[in-house]
C-alpha cells in the first residue's frame, strides 16, 4: 500500500475485555514497530520485529500485552484484560531496514471505559 | 538506560524569526538520531537521520546537526507551516532495536 495502515481507527472497549490492533506495513518492509503515544508526549516503544521475528518487546508493559506478525507483513497487537491505564494512541511504524526512517501510521486510539 | 531532552518544551516565533531546537541524548552507544515533524492528529513524519558526530543534513529551511552529546535543528526563515511538534529519536547500539522519543519541541510560527 501507499502507507502503514492500522485499523481500527478508534476502538472503545469495557474495561476487561480483549482487544486487537491491526497494522499493515509498507510493502517490503522490513522492519516494524509498535509505539503508545500519550498526548503532548513522544511515542513510547513497545516492541520490534524483523520480518517474523519479534526482536525486541523490552517496552511491552506487562504479560497482558503481546505482539506478532506471523509471515513478516500484517501485524497485531493484542492487548488483554483491558484497563483504564490502557487508554492511548497505539502507533505503528515499518521501515526499510532496522536504523533507517519509520513511516507511521495514523494510528488507533483506543478507550477503555 | 536511554535518555532523551529536548528544549525548549514549547517556542514561538515571528514568521522569518530563525532559532534552533535542541536534543541532549545520552545512550551507551549512538546508531543514529532521528528528527521526525508530528502534526496534531498525525502520525509523526520523518525528517532527518543522523550517525556519527560532526554530520549536518539539510532539508528546505531545516538543518539538523550531531554532536556526540547533543542535536539541534536550525529553522532558518521559518514560515508558518512549519509550525508543528518536532521530535528527536535515539536508537543504541546495544543488542536492541528500541527507539527512544523526547517528548518533543511544539513550535508555533505566527505570521
Amino acid at each position: 500500500g501507499a502507507g502503514v495502515s492500522q485499523s481500527p481507527r478508534y476502538k472503545v472497549t469495557k474495561r476487561g475485555q480483549d482487544v486487537a490492533l491491526r497494522c499493515d506495513p509498507i510493502s517490503g518492509h522490513v522492519s516494524l514497530y509498535w509505539y503508545r503515544q500519550a498526548l503532548g508526549q513522544g511515542p513510547e516503544f513497545l516492541t520490534y520485529f524483523n520480518y517474523e521475528a519479534q526482536q525486541d518487546k523490552s517496552g511491552l508493559p506487562n504479560d497482558r500485552f503481546s505482539a506478532e506478525r506471523p509471515e513478516g507483513s500484517i501485524s497485531t497487537l493484542t492487548i488483554q484484560r483491558t484497563e483504564q491505564r490502557d487508554s492511548a494512541m497505539y502507533r505503528c511504524a515499518s521501515s526499510p531496514t532496522s536504523n533507517t526512517e519509520a513511516f507511521f501510521g495514523q494510528g488507533t486510539r483506543l478507550t477503555v471505559v | 538506560e536511554d535518555q532523551v531532552t529536548q528544549s525548549p518544551e514549547a517556542l514561538r516565533l515571528q514568521e522569518g524569526e530563525s532559532s534552533s531546537l535542541n536534543c541532549s541524548y545520552t545512550v551507551s552507544g549512538l546508531r543514529g538520531l532521528f528528527w521526525y515533524r508530528q502534526d496534531p492528529g498525525k502520525g509523526p513524519e520523518f525528517l532527518f537521520t543522523l550517525y556519527s558526530a560532526g554530520e549536518e543534513k539539510e532539508k528546505e529551511r531545516l538543518k539538523a546537526t550531531l554532536t556526540k552529546k547533543e542535536s539541534f535543528l536550525h529553522i532558518t526563515a521559518p514560515k508558518p507551516e512549519d509550525s508543528a511538534t518536532y521530535l528527536c529519536a535515539v536508537h543504541d547500539s546495544g543488542g536492541y532495536q528500541k527507539v527512544t522519543f523526547g517528548t518533543g519541541t511544539k513550535l508555533q510560527v505566527i505570521p
